[in-house]
């Protein structure tokens, strides 16, 4: 199974601060890689996928890339605002399982 | 608008079974693949199942032998029979849409529901 991790698991930041989320695969992935947003009480909501395409309605301060290894990834928040606090997971669909990162929690400073 | 709605959760001690339903409006269970993904109570997201449009199906290992998924494509929804149910079981249950699209994101989420594995 291909173990997925994030970092940092929990951040702290200001409105309007600039954020990145990592998420790294235990082997190459390709551009198989999705990110979720997910707020208490509420299911997840996709925001990219197959790397760094932008879901139909999410704002564009949201983007994420990929390295040339297909095992590291990132999801940027351009600027914060109030309601971008939650948590987000990556999650890999290269093969089955698929399977989730454990979760970044991004928290009001 | 496309539209996820579960059902068929609750209460249920080990060893039991129950089925959980996902009524689904907006577009056709058979046009796309279907899964469900649980979370435990304060924990992460975790991938249980998946019927492709071919029938094709495949299970988490915590699952498999125990979780069946099936799709009624007249009623237009997808299930997820469980039984010889474990207290680990216990989470909320979502019902998701695998979209059309470059490496088949989950782009639509039922609003779950909680199914309690406990004596």
């Amino acid at each position: 199974d291909i173990q997925m991790t994030q970092s940092p698991s929990s951040l702290s930041a200001s409105v309007g601060d600039r954020v990145t989320i990592t998420c790294r695969a235990s082997q190459s992935i390709g551009k198989y890689l999705n990110w979720y947003q997910q707020k208490p009480g509420k299911a997840p909501k996709l925001l990219i996928y197959a790397a760094s395409s932008l879901q139909s309605g999410v704002p564009s301060r949201f983007s994420g890339s990929g390295s040339g290894s297909g095992t590291d990834f990132t999801l940027t928040i351009s600027s914060l605002r109030p309601e971008d606090f939650a948590t987000y997971y990556c999650q890999q669909s290269y093969s089955i399982p698929y399977t989730f990162g454990p979760g970044t929690k991004l928290e009001i400073k | 608008e496309v539209q996820l709605v579960e059902s068929g959760g609750g209460l249920i001690q080990p060893g039991g079974s129950l089925r959980l339903s996902c009524a689904a409006s907006g577009f056709s269970v058979t046009n796309n693949y279907m899964s469900w993904v649980r979370q435990a109570p304060g924990k992460g997201l975790e991938w249980v199942s998946i019927i492709y449009t071919a029938d094709t199906t495949y299970y988490a290992d915590s699952v498999k032998g125990r979780f069946t998924i099936s799709r009624d494509n007249s009623k237009n929804t997808l299930y997820l029979q469980m039984n010889s149910l474990r207290v680990e079981d216990t989470a909320v249950y979502y019902c998701v849409r695998g979209a059309i699209a470059v490496a088949d994101p989950f782009d639509y989420w039922g609003q779950g529901t909680l199914v309690t594995v406990s004596s």
